[in-house]
């Protein structure tokens, strides 16, 4: 599976978009790019995936770039409950056994 | 609630214990999984069942024994752990190979100590 990377954390004020940035430079045409977040000693959440368009949901918007080597997903309006790590996967559809997590990114959100 | 129970939440062993990690799905999946999250590290990959079979073991030591008796309910055998293996043990289940949706649901982990 492609590799990803992220900052390694954010900042966001509660109430602004926040933007988070992943770089999957040796994508190949079969995989998707998942977003998951794990708050504090809980379990992992899934949040969004997608192949090549733009997909949005009740949690947030993620952007693929043209040329799918790079994303970013978007929390439109970032609350304190948002505080977590984020992590960016690429995996086939089909081959979700193969979810391995990086470092993510910790988004903290304040006040 | 993601639909994935582990228990129990917190397990305090010794080194020369035998206990076991239960996970149950009520979701209708297919694949089911064990990561290991020690502190400050990513989440490992651990085991991996689709359709009560093991697809993968990423080459865990053998002092872990996964169990897998039906497509809900998947265990985790620890005996003669070591301090080092002191972590929050997550399970996750997903649909599988069956169709695209395929995103992972995680249970709340046991946070285990061994002392």
């Amino acid at each position: 599976d492609a590799k990803t990377t992220q900052p390694t954390s954010m900042d966001c004020a509660e109430g602004r978009a926040a933007n988070l940035p992943c770089n999957h430079s040796t994508i190949s045409g079969n995989e998707y790019v998942y977003w998951y977040r794990q708050i504090h000693s809980q379990g992992p959440q899934y949040i969004i995936h997608g192949l090549k368009n733009n997909e949005t949901n009740e949690m947030a918007s993620l952007i693929i770039t043209e040329d799918r080597k790079s994303s970013t997903l978007i929390l439109p309006h970032a609350t304190l409950r948002d505080t977590a790590v984020y992590y960016c996967i690429v995996s086939r559809w089909d081959n979700t056994d193969k979810l391995i997590f990086g470092t993510g990114t910790r988004l903290q959100v304040f006040p | 609630e993601t639909g994935v129970t582990q228990t129990p939440r917190h397990l305090v062993m010794g080194m020369t214990n035998k206990k076991s990690l239960k996970c149950e799905q009520h979701l209708g999946h297919n694949a089911m999984y064990w990561y290991k999250q020690s502190a400050k590290k990513p989440l490992e990959l651990m085991f991996v069942y689709n359709f009560k079979e093991q697809t993968e073991n990423n080459s865990v030591p053998s002092r872990f024994s996964p169990e897998c008796p039906n497509s809900s309910h998947l265990f985790l055998h620890l005996h003669t752990l070591q301090p080092e293996d002191s972590a929050l043990y997550l399970c996750a289940s997903s649909q599988g190979i069956a169709g695209p949706n395929t995103e992972a649901f995680f249970g709340q982990g046991t946070r285990l100590t061994v002392v």
